[in-house]
């Protein structure tokens, strides 16, 4: 597609529920991240994806959380047995493998509710 | 490990006058900065960026930021402000050596006032 697409635009489940959030990036990128932004706050970095390679997953913020990227294109953030401080804004973005020269192109993301 | 700071959670600044956005970066080697804007219910788009070469960059909608090395920074800039520049404001850095995570400030919102 022409943009990073990210699926659903809004979720809301129930506290204790398990969520996953879709991501579809610019195809050609081979790098792809994951950032959580709370209300007014800054981006929070989650978990980076290059290529083949493993997994930075060093911002992931409880064993809860965790990410997949199936065939170096499409990913899925899940996040188990949600809690109410997990409500947020999920933002991925996608970029070329240039040695991290070319800038990262975000989707519109995901907004979780937790209620 | 890699930072950036970004000190004025608001800017406010009057249409038609200059203005700027402050931001500071910390990395080991030598960096890769971004701007991107953030309009309300919206994703993150691209500004400007700065790799190599000159050290004052332009972007998107009028925008520039200078790269100084010395002191750590690369500042936003625009000559005169619209009422629609109203937003939010990140920086971002790269470390050029391992090239790998974009870390973000915490974000400026600047307001023009009409």
């Amino acid at each position: 597609g022409a943009g990073v697409s990210q699926s659903p635009s809004n979720k809301v489940t129930e506290k204790g529920k398990d969520v996953e959030l879709r991501c579809d990036p610019i195809s050609g990128h081979t790098a792809l991240y994951w950032y959580r932004q709370s209300l007014g706050q800054g981006l929070e970095f989650l978990i980076y994806f290059q290529g083949n390679s493993a997994p930075d997953k060093s911002g992931l913020p409880s064993d809860r959380f965790s990410a997949e990227r199936t065939g170096g294109s499409v990913s899925t953030l899940t996040i188990q047995r949600t809690q109410q401080e997990d409500s947020a804004v999920y933002l991925c973005a996608s970029s070329l493998a240039d040695g991290g020269v070319t800038e990262a192109f975000f989707g519109q993301g995901t907004r979780l509710t937790v209620v | 490990a890699q930072s950036v700071a970004q000190p004025e959670d608001q800017v406010n600044v009057a249409e038609g006058n200059p203005l700027t956005v402050k931001c500071t970066y910390s990395v080991s080697g030598n960096p890769y900065l971004f701007w991107y804007v953030q309009y309300p219910n919206r994703g993150l788009q691209f500004l400007l960026k700065y790799i190599t070469g000159d050290n004052l960059v332009k972007g998107s909608y009028g925008f520039e930021a200078e790269f100084n090395k010395s002191q750590t920074s690369f500042h936003l800039k625009k000559p005169s402000a619209l009422v629609s520049d109203s937003a939010l404001y990140f920086c971002a850095v790269r470390d050029s050596g391992s090239a790998r995570q974009l870390t973000f400030g915490s974000g400026t919102q600047l307001t023009v006032l009409p």
